[in-house]
């Protein structure tokens, strides 16, 4: 199989405060690694393409310094959400792509609240 | 980038067959078309994934016109389990970050 794991699954935080998220593959090594957004009733949003070893590719309107994304190794990308605010609440996903293909395995998603 | 639309919900009964048509007049000549399903406050898992005519395996068929303008996703016999958002994906095999969500279809599987 492809497994993508998410730590945690759901965090709760103050506002002003960082939170990251961990998102691993962890039965194959991953060239490829997406960060996603998702609101209520809403779909999917790409926020960003991250390649081990080198810096992240956000989309547009993406803030980069406030979504902080680092892909260490070919089985762990992390997501830092910093100085958090109400308005980043949501549902965060991420995805990544075996060595060879093209088809995207998804976590299971990290529910923030920001207080 | 292909844009992808669905029906924003269908209805169906367990045991039925449910087809889903995704249209993609945009279509590449490099595009793979994708389908996932996801569940409430779960990520989207991987249901199918073709470039033309048919795919099938263990839990759906995928029928895709020569044309490719459009594309069916078959799931055979659903049950109440079924229920979740589908969504059609058009994308460049070598350019993974093309892929885009579109608003999917709410399939609503009734006793």
């Amino acid at each position: 199989g492809a497994v993508v794991s998410q730590h945690p699954s759901w965090v709760i935080c103050k506002s002003g405060t960082s939170v990251k998220i961990e998102c691993r593959s962890l039965d194959f090594q991953a060239t490829t690694m997406f960060w996603y957004r998702q609101f209520p009733k809403q779909s999917l949003m790409l926020m960003a393409t991250s390649n081990e070893g080198s810096k992240a590719t956000y989309e547009q309107g993406v803030e980069k310094d406030k979504f902080l994304i680092n892909h260490a190794s070919l089985t762990l990308s992390t997501l830092t959400v910093t100085s958090a605010h109400p308005e980043d609440s949501s549902f965060y996903i991420c995805s990544a792509t075996r060595q060879g293909t093209d088809t995207q395995y998804f976590g299971p998603g990290t529910r923030l609240t920001v207080l | 980038l292909a844009k992808t639309t669905q029906p924003i919900s269908m209805d169906s009964y367990e045991g039925q067959e449910v087809n889903i048509t995704c249209s993609h007049n945009n279509i590449a000549t490099n595009d793979y078309i994708t389908w996932y399903q996801q569940f409430p406050s779960q990520g989207p898992r991987f249901i199918i994934q073709g470039y033309k005519t048919k795919v099938t395996n263990e839990v759906a068929s995928l029928f895709i016109p020569a044309d490719r303008k459009s594309s069916t996703l078959s799931l055979p016999r659903v049950s109440l389990s079924d229920t979740a958002v589908y969504y059609c994906l058009v994308g460049d095999a070598k350019g993974y970050s093309t892929l885009t969500f579109g608003k999917g279809t709410m399939l609503l599987v009734s006793p």
